[in-house]
């Protein structure tokens, strides 16, 4: 079993629905990542979370330490959202590393 | 800032020959981490370095991987002898103590 799970794997939309993607996890953390991979295959980090909720434009991170789940969500979605989205763990322990969930394929049709 | 750096930005070559990746960190930076990224695998953690000196390098494959950071601007991965399933896209990323990680655009390498 891997120790990040994401679901769905893939997700279709049309432009302007409300988006969400979900990761779970099995190990401690010290901190949760969510990154967005665009076709071009450049990877960009979107967030960084150890608890609570985050929030940038349209993208919203949230956490729950307790249930080892995290959630993004994209409201008023756009075609140009259209990315992998990756969830990402560094595991307590005072190690820099991640691990990472498979990713989630989103297309947004216009 | 330019960002992180690699090169070549694509790669292909033949088996058995010997493959080097280059990757500049962003000034400052004291992580520096190398990825390999694979449809069956995703991404994966090969090596990473803190201030030039590796710390963690269970993710490296074999013996035919090989990673060096002589100094605090310049690292490399290198693959010798190269093997058809070598063949994924490797990015070098780098950060601040316990920081948001910044990925290089990646080497997309292909062992025929």
């Amino acid at each position: 079993k891997n120790e990040v799970e994401q679901s769905p794997q893939n997700l279709t939309a049309q432009e302007g629905e409300f988006i969400t993607i979900n990761c779970s996890y099995s190990v401690g953390i010290s901190a949760l990542h969510w990154l967005q991979q665009h076709p071009g295959g450049g990877i960009v980090s979107l967030f960084m979370l150890s608890s609570g909720k985050k929030k940038h434009g349209r993208l919203i991170a949230t956490i729950n330490i307790q249930e080892k789940h995290s959630s993004l969500h994209i409201t008023a979605s756009h075609p140009r959202d259209s990315a992998v989205y990756i969830c990402a763990v560094s595991p307590q322990g005072g190690s820099e590393k991640l691990v990472f969930g498979k990713g989630t394929k989103l297309t947004v049709n216009p | 800032d330019a960002g992180v750096i690699q090169s070549p930005r694509h790669e292909v070559t033949e088996m058995g020959q010997e493959v080097t990746l280059r990757c500049k960190p962003i000034s400052g930076h004291d992580y520096l981490f190398w990825y390999r990224q694979t449809m069956m695998r995703g991404l994966e953690l090969l090596i990473y370095f803190n201030n030039n000196v590796p710390i963690d390098d269970s993710g490296m494959p074999e013996d035919r991987f090989s990673a060096k950071m002589p100094n605090a601007s310049f690292s490399t991965l290198k693959i010798q002898p190269s093997e058809p399933r070598d063949s994924a896209v490797y990015f070098c990323a780098s950060s601040l103590w316990q920081g948001t990680q910044y990925f290089g655009p990646g080497t997309r390498l292909l062992v025929l």
